[in-house]
């Protein structure tokens, strides 16, 4: 079964810094899908960011980005120019090509101080 | 952007009655659902699938009489947790699937709906 390790239960960060949120998973299957979501207080959940894994190019989003190691099955996602709107609960998650079912991190919560 | 919409956002209920829990596909038709539950600053459990037109699969350890689940239409699924108790309360997320987008899966997020059983 595919885990996703999210190792850093809090973060903080420096408004316009920037702060590098780490997660690793663990799959024998070859493609599939990689996300970073966003759950800010309100509490709906916003995806951030999306990679595929046949992809080599690194997915961006803006201030949002990820560095994607396959053969070490990492994902992490780094956030530049830190605003007070970041602070949230950010989840890694996985989707096998031809699965269902997102397999989510623990989540880390990210703190940004002013 | 697709959105999905859930209803009621937040319910009080008394020990021992049913809840239903609406979640609609507002602008895209979604032939699989989820049903997610979180507790305070934890990650989201999955609950089950719901397919359109069938019966919904759950996951190990979720109680299928406890948590009925319906998938009546392409934009609406139901979720009753029936003879609610307290242990119930939680924070209860569904999500949908836009079904011309089945490959690359862009789960699409409600706002949740927060279940409280005095």
């Amino acid at each position: 079964a595919q885990t996703v390790t999210q190792s850093q239960p809090e973060m903080s960060v420096q408004e316009a810094e920037t702060v590098t949120l780490s997660c690793t998973y663990d799959t024998s299957e070859s493609d599939y899908y990689l996300f970073w979501y966003k759950q800010p207080p309100s509490r709906q959940m916003i995806l951030v960011i999306r990679q595929e894994a046949y992809k080599q190019q690194n997915a961006t989003e803006n201030r949002f980005s990820v560095n994607f190691q396959k053969a070490a099955k990492s994902f992490s996602l780094k956030i530049s120019d830190s605003q007070l709107g970041d602070a949230a609960m950010y989840f890694c998650a996985y989707r096998g090509i031809y699965g269902n079912k997102l397999v989510f991190g623990a989540g880390t919560i990210l703190r940004v101080k002013s | 952007g697709a959105v999905v919409s859930q209803h009621p956002s937040w319910v009080i209920c008394k020990s021992g009655t049913s809840v239903k829990i609406e979640c609609r596909s507002l602008d895209f038709q979604a032939t699989t659902m989820f049903w997610y539950r979180q507790f305070p600053k934890q990650s989201l459990m999955l609950m089950a699938t719901s397919n359109e037109g069938s019966k919904a699969t759950y996951e190990q350890g979720v109680e299928k009489d406890k948590f009925l689940i319906n998938h009546a239409s392409l934009t609406l699924s139901t979720l009753t947790v029936t003879s609610a108790h307290p242990e119930d309360s939680s924070f209860y997320i569904c999500s949908a699937r836009d079904y011309r987008d089945w490959l690359s899966d862009t789960q699409y997020f409600g706002p949740g709906t927060r279940l409280t059983v005095l």
